[in-house]
């Protein structure tokens, strides 16, 4: 069955800093994988996703995330952080079957 | 913009009320979700339609049921309403026809039984 773990239910990063979200994950067969980010009182909004051919996949407000086999990981990174990254953020994954299984989410902090 | 639209942002119902929860999508997507989204507990899916008149249960049913008259809208109903039930409810859609595979998310019903 798949799964999703992410490690980290807080993290906190100061403003400028690198952004390191880490996403593993379980599955029979080659998924697809996503990152999701929840503003405070929103739904959740698409981020980035892997479906196939290149396995670094570059998303909205220069977010990007690397999907290596080897490790079963899909981890999320912004080269510096800004304020407005403060949010919450999922990793999912899918076996293609029209559905999709999230993780606990991360609350990332941005510290002035 | 392609949209999920959730009628109501925020609400607040009597223990034992039946109250229904209504999503509507624009993108005539086959598959429609309801989770409910609790701190520390991530989404969890509570019920989900691959077409009209279908539905199965995700993983926790209990307590609720959905209704999918129409392609475009998927009702979530909680029967009696419970305190266990104040949660944050996420209603999304999807289609399997589409190369822009995941789900489009509406912005969220706060629900508050008191």
């Amino acid at each position: 069955a798949q799964s999703v773990t992410q490690l980290g239910s807080h993290v906190s990063v100061s403003e400028g800093a690198l952004v390191l979200l880490r996403c593993n994950y379980s599955s029979s067969v080659p998924p697809y994988l996503f990152w999701y980010v929840q503003y405070p009182n929103q739904g959740l909004q698409l981020l980035l996703k892997y479906t196939t051919g290149a396995t670094l996949v570059k998303g909205i407000n220069g977010f990007e995330a690397e999907f290596k086999k080897s490790e079963t990981s899909f981890h999320l990174t912004k080269p510096s952080a800004h304020m407005s990254d403060a949010a919450e953020y999922f990793c999912a994954v899918s076996e293609r079957d029209d559905k999709i299984i999230f993780g606990k989410g991360t609350r990332l902090h941005i510290l002035p | 913009d392609v949209k999920v639209t959730q009628s109501s942002r925020y609400l607040v119902k009597r223990t034992g009320e039946k109250v229904f929860l209504e999503c509507v999508q624009d993108m005539d997507h086959e598959n429609m979700f309801w989770y409910r989204q609790d701190p520390g507990l991530g989404l969890r899916l509570i019920y989900f339609s691959y077409d009209v008149k279908m539905k199965e249960k995700g993983d926790i049913p209990e307590g609720y049921s959905v209704s999918r008259e129409k392609k475009e809208r998927f009702s979530l109903i909680l029967e009696s309403a419970s305190t266990n039930q104040t949660s944050m409810y996420l209603c999304a859609s999807s289609s399997p026809r589409t190369a822009n595979y995941g789900y489009t998310f509406g912005s969220g019903t706060r629900l508050t039984v008191v």
